[in-house]
């Protein structure tokens, strides 16, 4: 059974364009992440949703707009894509103590490759 | 500021020999953690470390925490071909949720 899945795997699209991406853990996490790695292999987290709630918004632009209908989805949708949107986008989901505001063992998906030409 | 920062960038070995990768880091953390990372896959989560302990074992890994020094290794003992994979150390800050990943140690261990 796949923990955290993406879909598309693979992603190619014009620039301008509107795409989305879909993430589901079926874990029982209450905490589900987006993170874009580049093409040097750097890690930025994006956002964070904790039962549907954004926790964690980065500075990233406005085009790029999280979905968490239920905790155990969180989508992202990017508007108008650009060449430097080019880069693999993880999907990843833990299990966060509130108590304590931290976060512990992630689980990652296998990651969206999107290139916009 | 980055934090968690490998070194070394790149580590090329033989099977059967040691790898150490160092990782710093700037804030205080509630844990560090070390994933791995196989070409064109997700990450997988290897060890946790909490921030009052300073050496934790996993089978041909051993992790140390230096919290005075803001800094850990990993150690993989006994290298494989198999083990060839960047690897990652992550920080979950202090009163946040966040977790910050490095550059990550990109290891070659040749057969």
């Amino acid at each position: 059974d796949t923990a955290v899945s993406q879909t598309p795997k693979y992603l190619v699209t014009q620039m301008g364009n509107d795409k989305s991406i879909k993430c589901e853990q079926n874990l029982g996490h209450d905490t589900m992440y987006w993170y874009k790695q580049d093409s040097k292999k750097f890690l930025k987290i994006m956002f964070s949703y904790n039962n549907k709630e954004l926790i964690i918004n980065e500075t990233v632009p406005n085009r790029f707009s999280p979905k968490s209908p239920d905790k155990a989805h969180l989508n992202l949708h990017i508007n108008s894509l650009e060449l430097g949107d080019s880069a693999v986008y993880f999907c990843a989901s833990s299990q966060s103590r509130m108590r304590t505001r931290s976060t512990d063992t992630q689980y990652f998906g296998p990651g969206t490759r999107l290139t916009v030409l | 500021s980055q934090q968690g920062e490998e070194d070394p960038q790149a580590l090329s070995i033989q099977e059967g020999e040691n790898a150490t990768m160092n990782c710093s880091y700037k804030t205080s953390i509630n844990n560090l953690q070390w994933y791995r990372q196989n070409s064109g896959r997700g990450l997988v989560h290897l060890i946790l470390i909490r921030s009052n302990e300073r050496e934790k074992h996993s089978g041909r890994l051993r992790v140390t925490l230096d919290t005075s020094k803001k800094s850990s290794s990993l150690l993989i003992t006994a290298s494989r071909a198999a083990d060839t994979a960047s690897y990652f150390c992550a920080t979950s800050e202090t009163g946040g949720f966040k977790t910050i990943f490095g550059a990550g140690t990109r290891l070659f261990v040749k057969a």
